[in-house]
């Protein structure tokens, strides 16, 4: 099966930039979305067709997509970022969605 | 604005069936893919199926023996059906519009479902 990996924490300071990456086989033949997640509250989709960012979303918020990784930027890191953030992927072999495991982004 | 909301009880017993539903308003069931993702307490966003308003459905491997998704477009409703559930299914549970292009653009509250006897 289909499988995205990302790191397992993040840490960065207040107003430095934050990079989380997500790889998995060929990830850039697929469109890859980001979630931020915060405790008690549900997903909120960030970034989507890799670089496409929702109404309502900081512009500091960036998304890109290559060769396996797809990397998730936060430009000038606020306290507010600090959450779990999730990519996903569609897995058009088998008609699945695939999760990556998950990022804890701190920002101390 | 989409909004979703799911309802269903909070604590099911072990070996005992999950049954949630989410209603869906500011939309048309027919215009997106119906989704329900799970968060078990302490690990990450797990897939657990989409449904389309036809019925057609897809399903995590690792669940789809268990789980049936089903639609009702007369009540702009979608439902979670899971069988046979552990402790290991107890997770807050989000159901939500899965996009054509392959992303999910809505979401609701979630329900925390615990399996306990």
């Amino acid at each position: 099966s289909y499988e995205l990996t990302q790191p397992s924490s993040v840490s960065v300071s207040p107003g430095q930039t934050a990079t989380i990456t997500c790889s998995g086989d060929k990830l850039e033949d697929q469109y890859a979305s980001w979630y931020q997640q915060k405790p008690g509250q549900s997903p909120l989709l960030v970034i989507y067709q890799d670089i496409e960012r929702p109404s309502g979303i900081p512009e500091r918020f960036s998304g890109s997509n290559s060769g396996n990784t797809a990397t998730l930027t936060i430009s000038v890191t606020q306290p507010v970022d600090e959450a779990d953030y999730y990519c996903q992927a569609w897995d058009s072999s088998a008609e699945t969605v695939v999760f990556g495991g998950g990022t804890k982004l701190t920002v101390l | 604005q989409v909004l979703l909301q799911e309802s269903g009880p909070g604590l099911v017993k072990p070996s005992e069936t999950l049954s949630l539903t989410c209603t869906v308003s500011g939309a048309s069931i027919t215009t997106y893919f119906w989704s329900w993702v799970r968060l078990p307490p302490g690990k990450g966003l797990e897939w657990i199926g989409n449904v389309f308003y036809s019925g057609s459905t897809n399903y995590n491997p690792s669940l789809k023996s268990r789980v049936t998704i089903s639609v009702d477009t007369s009540k702009s409703q979608f439902s979670l059906k899971m069988n046979s559930v552990t402790a290991a299914d107890t997770a807050a549970y989000y159901c939500a519009s899965y996009s054509g292009s392959y992303f999910f653009d809505n979401w609701g509250q979630g329900t925390l479902v615990t399996v306990s006897s």
